[in-house]
């Protein structure tokens, strides 16, 4: 089953609008991760939130993280159309073997129109 | 520049003949990863090292084999490939494994066909 669930499965929206995704995750994490792709090209960091922390942000972005409901969310503020892009979460499962995993959520795909 | 390269882009095969995938990183990082994405389900882990001779499985590693003889090096090998593996490929690396909380880079992805 998949660890990291995104929702919505895609958003479109105009330019200037902000722009929310969620995260959801079955098992505790050590961290969770954001990634964007744009079309059929290699996925780029976008920001890491570690277990212990709640909220970080990075320019435009901001990302919460509840470890009680095991949920994730991605804020992008006043969206350009060069964010148009999937976004993915990623979680690194704590404990035992899981270490050295990154399990990949089935991603948003995010439209912003200019 | 900092990168992960992989060759061959695009690859078209037939079923059963041997391929290998190249991933090479020049970033002296310990940890390399291989995934494959496809429609609808994400990215899945197929094989990761936490550093040289080190290689452990991922999520969907049958059909797949992977060695780690240099720290830059991580190529895919498909033995006997079968139409199920068509997919897109991506290998990433990072400083450290996921766990100790490194971000991975990831290299621009090989499309694979098999017929």
């Amino acid at each position: 089953s998949q660890q990291g669930e995104e929702d919505p499965q895609a958003l479109s929206i105009q330019e200037g609008e902000n722009a929310t995704m969620n995260c959801s995750y079955k098992t505790s994490i050590n961290n969770l991760q954001w990634y964007r792709q744009n079309s059929g090209r290699g996925l780029v960091h976008l920001i890491l939130i570690r277990s212990n922390e709640r909220e970080k942000h990075s320019g435009r972005l901001r990302v919460t993280l509840d470890t009680s409901k095991k949920s994730s969310s991605l804020l992008i503020t006043a969206s350009r159309a060069a964010d148009t892009a999937s976004y993915f979460c990623a979680t690194s499962a704590a404990g035992g073997t899981s270490y050295g995993k990154l399990t990949f959520g089935q991603g948003t795909i995010l439209t912003v129109h200019p | 520049e900092a990168q992960v390269t992989q060759n061959p882009r695009y690859l078209i095969t037939v079923t059963g003949k041997k391929l290998t995938v190249t991933c090479s990183q020049n970033m002296n990082h310990e940890y390399m990863s291989w995934y494959r994405q496809d429609p609808g389900l994400g990215l899945r882990q197929i094989y990761y090292s936490m550093n040289v001779e080190v290689t452990d499985k991922g999520d969907v590693p049958e059909g797949y084999k992977v060695s780690r003889k240099e720290k830059r090096n991580f190529p895919l090998i498909l033995e006997s490939p079968s139409p199920n593996q068509t997919s897109l490929y991506f290998c990433a690396s990072s400083l450290s494994k996921p766990a100790v909380n490194y971000e991975q880079y990831f290299g621009p992805g090989t499309r694979l066909t098999v017929t």
